[in-house]
């Protein structure tokens, strides 16, 4: 079955700090996608990574770091240096194949986020 | 990169009128798409997934008759309300997977359905 897991529901934080936001996930298959989003107060969902289950390099870019272990089955996801242009609401997803083919995306719970000035 | 966009943006509708709601992949042709609702401060909840010249599969919960979901193009679904309720108010997000075989998911920008 498909999981995913944040645990934190909200962080709140002061310009400059840096923050990581959690995600663990639960699934059967070997090969699946995961993804970090960023909705913003507009409402629009914003793609910020893509992992396959096959490559757990880490990644950086900018100010953005994603630590993914699958030992732990985690994702996480951390920003540097945060800024309150960062705040919005954060969803990890996972997306695995189904049965039926084609592949199903599901989202955890999401974390909000608030930078102070 | 790749663009989705939903019709309308927003729409407050009397209680038992039918809402359409379209979603369009503007530069790709998506053979699978997918609608979403969230509630506020929630989540987004899977609804459908709709294929196109097929029939959608619903999730677990989701009324097909309540939420008809018509994917009749490449480039087009489109998810009806009908008779929709004031717990029909929502924010509706559709999403497409590019069907080049690259497994990306680009989402729609959403619809808020107020029912009144």
């Amino acid at each position: 079955a498909q999981k995913v897991t944040q645990a934190q529901t909200e962080i709140s934080v002061v310009e400059k700090e840096d923050v990581t936001l959690d995600c663990v996930y639960e699934t059967r298959d070997t090969t699946y996608y995961l993804f970090w989003y960023k909705q913003p107060p507009s409402g629009e969902l914003v793609f910020l990574i893509r992992r396959n289950s096959f490559d757990e390099q880490n990644e950086i870019s900018g100010r953005y770091s994603w630590n993914f272990q699958k030992s732990t089955s985690s994702f996480n996801f951390t920003i540097t240096a945060s800024q309150v242009v960062d705040s919005a609401v954060y969803f990890c997803a996972l997306s695995e194949p189904r049965n039926t083919g084609g592949f199903k995306t599901i989202f955890g719970a999401g974390t909000r986020l608030f930078v102070k000035a | 990169g790749a663009v989705v966009s939903q019709h309308p943006s927003r729409v407050i509708c009397k209680s038992g009128t039918s809402v359409k709601i379209e979603c369009r992949s503007l530069d790709f042709q998506a053979t699978t798409m997918f609608w979403y609702r969230q509630f506020p401060k929630k989540s987004l909840m899977l609804m459908a997934t709709s294929n196109e010249g097929s029939k959608a599969t619903y999730e677990q919960g989701v009324e097909k008759d309540k939420f008809l979901i018509n994917h009749a193009s490449l480039t087009l679904s489109t998810l009806t309300v009908t008779s929709a309720h004031p717990e029909d108010s929502s924010f509706y997000i559709c999403s497409a997977r590019d069907g080049g075989g690259s497994y990306e998911q680009y989402f729609g920008p959403g619809t808020r359905l107020t029912v009144t």
